[in-house]
């Protein structure tokens, strides 16, 4: 089954400062991956995600990168703003996303904090 | 709640109850799922559903049971088996291939 790794565990920076978490998976099919961004005692909400057929997407302040013969995908945040502080989760699928299982494998999140 | 409801928001349970949270979505969403997640910690799956009348066990099934007889509702009974409930309990939906989670906003659970 998929496996997703994801460092740093804590990041903090300085406003307008850029931050990057970077997340690794196992199962070479995976090929959908989504980034969630879930502040304190809120829910998860997508910020951003990526399908395997691209390397890169951008939205604004934020960008993911996917590096399939690697097996990671990272995020990136640019210019780094105090309400950026969150907690960020990646994912992969369980399996090719929309197969017969049908979950996604979360990484152990990164508390991100940005001091102004 | 951007289409999935999760209530009550607060929950406290003596021991030996059960207790049952309840997840509603207006999305027509075919898969739900629940999470739990404890202090400072990442999400672990329960129990999820890809279709009405269908369910499955996640990681950490033990201690809980749900349903699933309409598309809209995914129920989430703590029983008294569960002998570390205390946690925040997030429900999600899925809509089709290529869609990402919708999350509820979530109902704290602490034993009392």
């Amino acid at each position: 089954g998929e496996n997703v790794e994801q460092h740093p565990s804590t990041l903090s920076v300085q406003e307008g400062d850029s931050a990057v978490i970077k997340c690794t998976y196992s199962d070479s099919a995976s090929n959908y991956f989504p980034w969630y961004k879930q502040e304190l005692g809120k829910r998860p909400q997508l910020i951003i995600d990526i399908r395997s057929n691209v390397g890169e997407k951008k939205d604004q302040r934020i960008a993911v990168t996917l590096n399939k013969t690697a097996k990671h995908f990272s995020l990136h945040i640019t210019e780094t703003q105090p309400e950026d502080s969150a907690v960020y989760f990646c994912a992969a699928p369980q399996t090719p996303y929309g197969g017969a299982t049908n979950k996604l494998i979360f990484g152990t999140g990164t508390l991100l904090a940005v001091q102004p | 709640d951007g289409g999935i409801t999760q209530s009550p928001k607060y929950l406290f349970r003596k021991e030996g109850q059960n207790v049952t949270l309840s997840c509603e979505q207006n999305l027509n969403h075919d898969a739900m799922y629940w999470y739990r997640q404890d202090p400072g910690q990442g999400l672990r799956l329960i129990y999820y559903s890809q279709i009405v009348n269908d369910f499955q066990k996640g990681d950490i099934a033990e201690g809980y049971s749900v349903s699933r007889e309409k598309k809209e509702s995914f129920p989430l009974t703590v029983t008294s088996a569960q002998k570390n409930p205390t946690a925040f309990y997030l429900c999600a939906s899925r809509g089709g291939v290529n869609y990402g989670y919708t999350f509820g906003s979530g109902t704290r659970l602490t034993v009392v």
